[in-house]
């Protein structure tokens, strides 16, 4: 069974531009995480999908930060404009409905100069 | 408020020898219980997990860990660690709606 794809892997930017990830969930997995990790912190939800709705995005920089699951499979997280402490690696989780365990994507690590 | 605290940050043992990492919880129910390792610049793996039942549970690569109600622990385990067990580990807490809340980590290092 193939495990949740995040890509870019790696992404460098300067403050004020865009960014976008993409994250492709566990097949049948509905509920979809995108978490934020700064260094030296552990992993902090930013929002969360059940379908193609939002579940939680009560810690979403809406400022800035927006996300979308179109077809309520793959997602994307956009950061605009970018700022020196959006650096941190973004990682995608996807679970079952009902289900507790969340499996995790590699992230991707972002640094903003 | 929900809190999960990893008291050591950073925690060497030698090769072979027995590991505890600590992690203590604020929970307003009965919670579900998490221990997730992750290696450099990889995502996070689930080692174990505490939902209901035996308060002892076995996860993967030989690791255990304990729920602790009184305590308001879930300390994990392993009686003898091996070079590659060196990564980061964190714990979680979480019920309903799926909402995770995770610890700061405590990073592993091993000496041969």
């Amino acid at each position: 069974e193939a495990g949740v794809a995040q890509s870019p892997r790696y992404k460098i930017i300067e403050k004020r531009q865009s960014v976008a990830f993409w994250c492709n969930p566990i097949s049948g997995h509905a509920t979809l995480y995108w978490y934020q990790q700064i260094l030296g912190q552990g992993p902090k939800l930013l929002i969360q999908f059940q379908n193609n709705g939002v579940v939680d995005d009560s810690q979403l920089p809406k400022d800035r930060f927006s996300a979308e699951r179109l077809k309520g499979v793959d997602s994307t997280l956009k950061i605009q404009p970018a700022k020196l402490e959006d650096s941190a690696v973004y990682l995608c989780a996807s679970s079952l409905v009902g289900e507790e365990t969340q499996y995790f994507g590699p992230g991707t690590r972002l640094l903003v100069l | 408020a929900q809190s999960v605290t990893q008291p050591d940050i950073h925690i060497t043992v030698s090769e072979g020898a027995s590991l505890e990492l600590r992690c203590n919880y604020s929970y307003g129910a009965t919670p579900y219980l998490f221990w997730y390792v992750q290696s450099p610049g990889q995502g996070l793996q689930l080692l174990l997990k505490y939902f209901s039942g035996d308060t002892l549970v076995q996860g993967i690569k030989g690791f255990e860990a304990e729920f602790k109600r009184s305590q308001s622990s879930f300390n994990l385990r392993k009686p003898s660690v091996h070079w590659s067990d060196a990564a980061e580990y964190f714990c979680a807490v979480g019920r309903g709606y799926n909402k995770l809340i995770f610890g700061a980590g405590t990073r592993l290092a091993v000496h041969p």
